[in-house]
């Protein structure tokens, strides 16, 4: 079946506007992360959504950062009034659900660019 | 979770064993250790995952030694394709648990 998705695959934006960044996670997916992955950097995660709890957002860097999660399928990351640090990969990954293993399958990511 | 380290990278030669170490000396008794890969401008990939016994699945072999301090991955016949980096990781087999990646081990494979 079709795995994550994320759209677009590449942005670049200038500093200090908005980006939204979309996830389609494998359908039926209850577990949906965000992360970024900076230059020749780890992992960093940002944002972690289970069925319909509260999110954890203790990742997120700035309160220029949020996501939504409607419908519990699509995710939105939306990073306001971007800076030139924001520039990274963001990744997706949806996990089957709370009893699975701890097998995340990621998108390809959005590699985003503030000038 | 505990803390892992690898070699910052390694060469294989295409068509051998790779086999990429991973020691985790302070892991306690309910982490399982972990293994992703990333290649080129990809997401992460899961491989394989285990607790104490050996592990085989159609990609790779995880062994784990007794005292559960370190691990293996080998790739039994390593392909170019195979080249990336490889990260061991130990987490709880728990809801919710987000990944976090150190640096892995930059594998080549060359012809």
């Amino acid at each position: 079946g079709a795995g994550v998705s994320q759209s677009p695959s590449n942005k670049v934006t200038e500093k200090g506007k908005d980006v939204e960044l979309r996830c389609d996670p494998i359908s039926g997916h209850t577990a949906l992360y965000w992360y970024r992955q900076s230059l020749g950097q780890g992992l960093e995660f940002l944002i972690y959504f289970q069925g319909n709890s509260a999110p954890d957002k203790s990742g997120l860097p700035s309160d220029r950062f949020s996501a939504e999660r409607t419908g519990g399928s699509v995710s939105t990351l939306t990073i306001q009034r971007t800076q030139q640090e924001d520039s990274a990969v963001y990744l997706c990954a949806s996990r089957a659900g709370v009893s699975s293993y701890n097998e995340q399958f990621f998108g390809p990511g959005t590699r985003l660019t503030v000038l | 979770d505990a803390k892992t380290t690898q070699p910052t990278s390694m060469d294989c030669a295409e068509g051998r064993a790779a086999n990429l170490p991973c020691n985790h000396s302070t892991i306690s008794g309910n982490e399982y250790v972990y293994w992703y890969r990333q290649i080129h401008s990809q997401g992460p990939q899961y491989i394989i995952h285990g607790l104490k016994n050996n592990e085989t699945n159609e990609m790779a072999s995880l062994i784990i030694t007794e005292d559960r301090k370190s691990s293996t991955l080998i790739l039994p016949h390593a392909t170019l394709r195979d080249t990336a980096v490889y990260y061991c990781i130990v987490r709880a087999y728990n809801a919710g648990n987000m990944l976090t990646f150190g640096g892995g081990t930059r594998l080549m494979v060359k012809p």
